[in-house]
């Protein structure tokens, strides 16, 4: 299975940009790397995701390395509802047929 | 908007008892994933269904733990007979192909006592 590594923990002020890493050095060619994140008492939600190029959306940025190993989620400013854990996953195609495993995510803090 | 719907959404039993926990996904996703949440162990992928058909259940304890899928509109998770171990948040999650996003359910928060 391919595994993902992320920081336990990141501080962020208010109103400023956060960078969440993510490495991935075991990505396969068709395995696409999706974000989430969880805040408390709640499932998991969607963020964002991607295969090569750097995607926009209306929450994040996701920034893609060239050879793929390793990528960064960008909240372009920083809320206190942004406070929560951040998973990045691949979702595994060829053999697993989109089979997507978590890793123990990156707990985001915000402070006022 | 579209949603997992994932009942009970809390279970409270006593060890040894029959557990059923069901989700419901979103009409036409064809892909759908168990996951147990812990403290400990965090989010771990239990099993996952495509187009009904069970792929990998080799995160679930064979002996006690079931998933299946009666038809495209029901998952069931069961556990017979449950123990205080058991005791997590078990989410649903349902998507299409590999490259769309998944939706989760509010998950069943289960306490074994």
């Amino acid at each position: 299975d391919a595994k993902t590594t992320q920081p336990n923990s990141m501080e962020s002020n208010e109103e400023e940009p956060v960078h969440l890493p993510c490495n991935h050095s075991t990505i396969s060619g068709t395995d696409y790397i999706h974000w989430y994140r969880q805040l408390p008492s709640q499932g998991p939600e969607y963020v964002i995701h991607g295969l090569t190029s750097n995607v926009n959306n209306r929450m994040a940025s996701l920034a893609i390395a060239e050879d793929r190993k390793s990528s960064t989620l960008i909240l372009h400013r920083a809320t206190l509802r942004d406070a929560a854990v951040y998973y990045c996953i691949l979702r595994e195609y060829n053999t697993n047929a989109g089979k997507s495993t978590f890793g123990d995510g990156t707990t985001l803090t915000v402070k006022p | 908007d579209a949603r997992v719907t994932q009942t009970p959404r809390h279970k409270v039993t006593e060890m040894g008892q029959e557990v059923t926990m069901r989700c419901q996904p979103i009409l036409g996703h064809n892909t759908v994933f168990w996951y147990r949440q812990t403290m400990m162990q965090g989010l771990e992928l239990l099993a996952y269904f495509r187009n009904r058909a069970p792929l990998d259940d080799s995160g679930m304890p064979k002996d006690r733990f079931s998933a299946e899928m009666p038809d495209a509109t029901l998952a069931t998770l069961k556990i017979q007979p449950s123990e205080p171990r058991d005791s997590a948040v078990y989410f649903c999650a349902s998507g299409g192909e590999f490259n769309e996003k998944l939706f989760f359910g509010s998950g069943t928060q289960l306490s074994v006592l």
